[in-house]
Order: C-alpha cells, then structure tokens, then sequence
C-alpha cells in the first residue's frame, strides 16, 4: 500500500517562531489532508489539498503532486497551535485515507 | 458544517463483553470510516462503508465487525472485547467522488470526536 513519511516527528517552538511540517508519499493520491489534533484528541480538518496551495490565516499548506510531497506552513506560532499534525493520502475508491505518524508540536510561551 | 458525532467519548468494559460503538453523520455522506489510533502507530482503518448495508475491510479488520442500516449511522463492534482493543477510535465520513470536467474529485473526509475505550 501507499506510505506516507512526515517530518520532524518531533518539533518545539518559542511562540512567535515559524515552521514547515512535511509530508512525503510513495504514490500519486486524489486526496490529501491536514489535520491538527489537539490536547483532548479531536481532530481538526485543516486543508483538503491534493494539489497547488491554499491558506487560511497563519496557516498554508503546499502540494506539490508530481513530485509526491506536501508541506504545511505554521507561522507566528501560538500555543494553541501545539498537538500533533497529521498528514493523510488517499488513493483509492471510497477515498480511504492513509495516515502518516505524525509531526508533535510543542509551542512554548 | 458537517457534524459527525459519536455516542461516547469515554467508555470501560470487561473481557469477553460485546461492545457498540456508535456513529452518526448529518450531512447525507454516502462514506463512513472506522479508524484506531494507538500510540506510535498513528490512525489505521477498520472498516468502510459507502452505501447503506455495503462494508468493506480496511487494514485491521480482526475482531471488528460493522453494521450499515441507515445512511446516516456507522456501527463498531467488538464481538468479544480483549485488552489489546483498548484504544482511541475515530469515525470519520465524507461524499462520494464527484464528477468534475475530467477527473474524479475526491472529497475530505470529517472526524468525530472519538471515543477513548478500556478494555479491562
């Protein structure tokens, strides 16, 4: 099956700092998300982006699908921004998601 | 917005007991999903649904099964509960691909909240 790779597995940030979560896949996708999971374990849809790049407030995310990668851009980090960041490839009919193992982000004040 | 939501978001059982996991979608979405999450190994898929009464396997399927009646409900359920299904679970639905000029475009899928479930 497809695999998906994230980098780092682990970040932390002073507030205010910028950073770029990645994504890499082994196989072309018709579906790609981002999520942020918080502290209580919800998960949180930030982008639906198979391809080009899409922004929303501090937050942007890049795919680029010919060469198999996304990236997620974080900046003026806050610390609410901290939880874990998950990557999500699908492939398939139904569009069943593959995950990735995730980027903790740690933002301290 | 779309609102999956599932029925428990803390729940302990026994050994050997059957366990319902319950789901349930706003939005009319044809696809319903079933995921774990542990520790280190990040969410992985149980089971699917893209129509009512249709199931199909996802990557760990074992000692789950999954019922479909309505559109609108997803069911998990542990036929008899072991320790090692003591995880987080996450229902999650979406449309159907919808048919753009060429392609197929896939839609996001939507999370619940999940359920945190012990098995003792």
């Amino acid at each position: 099956g497809i695999q998906v790779e994230q980098s780092p597995p682990d970040l932390i940030l002073q507030e205010g700092a910028n950073s770029t979560l990645r994504c890499n896949f082994s196989d072309s996708v018709n579906n790609l998300q981002w999520f942020h999971q918080n502290p209580w374990g919800q998960l949180i849809n930030l982008f639906y982006i198979p391809s080009g790049t899409k922004q929303n407030g501090r937050l942007s995310a890049t795919t680029v699908a010919t060469e198999r990668y996304s990236l997620l851009y974080i900046s003026s980090s806050q610390t609410t921004d901290s939880g874990v960041y998950f990557c999500a490839v699908g492939k398939t009919s139904g569009s069943r998601l593959t995950f990735g193992e995730g980027t903790q982000l740690t933002v301290n004040p | 917005d779309v609102k999956v939501t599932q029925s428990s978001r803390y729940l302990v059982k026994r050994t050997g007991e059957k366990v319902f996991l319950e789901c349930v979608q706003d939005m009319d979405h044809e696809n319903m999903f079933w995921y774990r999450q542990d520790p280190g190994l990040g969410l992985r898929l149980i089971y699917f649904s893209y129509d009512v009464k249709m199931k199909e396997k996802g990557d760990i399927p074992e000692g789950y099964s999954v019922s479909r009646e309505k559109k609108e409900r997803f069911s998990l359920i542990l036929e008899s509960a072991s320790t090692n299904q003591t995880s987080m679970y996450l229902c999650a639905s979406s449309l159907l691909p919808q048919r753009g000029s060429r392609f197929l475009l896939y839609q996001p899928q939507h999370f619940g909240d999940g359920t945190r479930l012990s098995i003792l």
